[in-house]
């Protein structure tokens, strides 16, 4: 079981404000991932890294951005939140080798009012 | 496009009896398939993974997977109240970098 640790929980946050997500896993984990999962819907990929340095969008676009400049961290930003951007984030990771299972942080709620 | 669907539900059960939950999914390369539990306003927690055709138990749970019929199913036993969550079937397809791609979830609710 992987201990992998996202802060806010909850946030709410006006429009045109600058937020940065946090998401930390301390089992070493190469691979980490944002998600983004609207209330009774499907998770999406929004963005992946698979070490120091690597960052690619995923299969849903967002106006987010990321950075993976240490193993266990991978921050999430967004420039200007927008009411659209309420949603939930989710952080997950899993290991390079061996099986590909992933595992996730409890999320962030974000309300942008 | 390639793509996993899953019964919406709401599948109900009383307790005590066998859950199935099922998945299919388009791509016949697949070779990782995983079920995941996720309660209401959580995150997903992982139950299984499978990668061979059959079944894999662990304690009340049981996955199958058939791919070359491209469905993988979930059976829970002796369904408890506590066991009423979304499931959500989560596939590797070929190509994809290792990248799971979800379905939407099959809503359990078990009954006293």
């Amino acid at each position: 079981e992987a201990d992998i640790y996202q802060t806010p929980r909850y946030l709410v946050i006006g429009t045109g404000k600058k937020i940065t997500l946090e998401c930390s896993q301390t089992m070493g984990h190469d691979k980490m991932y944002w998600y983004q999962q609207d209330p009774g819907m499907e998770l999406h990929l929004i963005h992946y890294s698979y070490g120091v340095n690597s960052t690619e969008k995923g299969d849903l676009s967002s106006e987010s951005t990321v950075s993976r400049i240490r193993t266990e961290h991978f921050p999430l930003t967004l420039e200007s939140a927008r009411p659209s951007h309420t949603s939930q984030y989710l952080c997950a990771s899993s290991e390079s080798g061996g099986g590909y299972e992933q595992y996730f942080g409890p999320g962030t709620r974000l309300t942008v009012t | 496009q390639k793509e996993v669907e899953q019964n919406s539900g709401p599948l109900s059960v009383p307790e005590g009896a066998i859950a199935s939950l099922n998945c299919t999914y388009s791509d016949r390369g697949s070779q990782s398939f995983f079920w995941y539990r996720q309660y209401s306003g959580k995150s997903p927690e992982l139950i299984m993974s499978i990668y061979s055709n059959g079944d894999k138990e662990d304690g009340r749970f049981t996955a199958q997977l058939n791919k070359a019929s491209q469905y993988v199913s979930l059976l829970i036993r002796d369904s408890q109240p506590s066991d009423s969550a979304t499931y959500l079937c989560a596939v590797i397809f070929s190509g994809s970098a290792r990248q799971l791609t979800f379905g939407s979830g099959t809503q359990l609710t078990v009954l006293p």
